[in-house]
């Protein structure tokens, strides 16, 4: 079974700064979809970035851009020019690959409650 | 694209009366829709996965009775609490997973809003 560790419970970034959220986890597959989601206090889970496993490049969408680090298992969400907007809650999940028992199951991390400060 | 609603986004009913919740994607068809579970401040707990035609499957623990699901079309699953008790309260949140290829990314889940319910 797969595990997603986010070990920051919280985390905090002055307005405008860059803020790194950690997720590790744990698969013996090889092939894999990796995202981050986050949930704002409206609690609506709103997809941030994804991330295929076959790909070395590292997914990049506007202000947020992940250091995917495959050998280590690492899936970093670097968020650039931090906005109020950006308070959440961040949730990393892994995806199996599309065969199986469990195909496109989300397996979810337990969250980093990002606060962006004024 | 890929939006999913999800209603009633509130409902507060009765100990021992039955509730549906309704998921549908709005502008993707969806092989396959999830229901989760999430607890205050907890992650979401996916409850079963729903296929289109078929009989849902549900997560270890998760009675089947109770939690009733229904994929009838590719755009659409309903959830049906039975016979709900207090314990039930929770924040129901269904996805569906984008079946084709295309801008919308393949194979990726997009939520509902989510369901908040109380059984009194």
């Amino acid at each position: 079974a797969q595990t997603v560790t986010q070990s920051q419970p919280e985390m905090s970034v002055q307005e405008a700064e860059t803020v790194t959220l950690s997720c590790t986890y744990d698969t013996s597959e090889n092939n894999y979809y990796l995202f981050w989601y986050k949930q704002p206090p409206s609690r609506q889970m709103i997809l941030v970035i994804r991330q295929e496993a076959y790909k070395q490049q590292n997914a990049t969408e506007n202000r947020f851009s992940v250091n995917f680090q495959k050998a280590a298992k690492s899936f970093s969400l670097k968020i650039s020019d931090s906005q109020l907007g950006d308070t959440a809650m961040y949730f990393c999940a892994f995806m199996k690959p599309p065969s199986g028992a469990g195909s496109y199951q989300l397996t979810f991390g337990k969250g980093t409650k990002l606060s962006v400060i004024p | 694209g890929a939006v999913v609603s999800q209603h009633p986004s509130r409902v507060i009913c009765k100990s021992g009366t039955s509730v549906k919740i309704e998921c549908r994607s709005l502008d993707f068809q969806a092989t396959t829709m999830f229901w989760y579970r999430q607890f205050p401040k907890q992650s979401l707990m996916l409850m079963a996965t729903s296929n289109e035609g078929s009989k849902a499957t549900y997560e270890q623990g998760v009675e089947k009775d109770k939690f009733l699901i229904n994929h009838a079309s590719l755009t659409l699953s309903t959830l049906t609490v039975t016979s709900a008790h207090p314990e039930d309260s929770s924040f129901y949140i269904c996805s569906a997973r984008v079946r084709y290829r295309g801008s919308l990314g393949v194979d990726t889940q997009y939520f509902g809003p989510g369901t908040r319910l109380t059984v009194l």
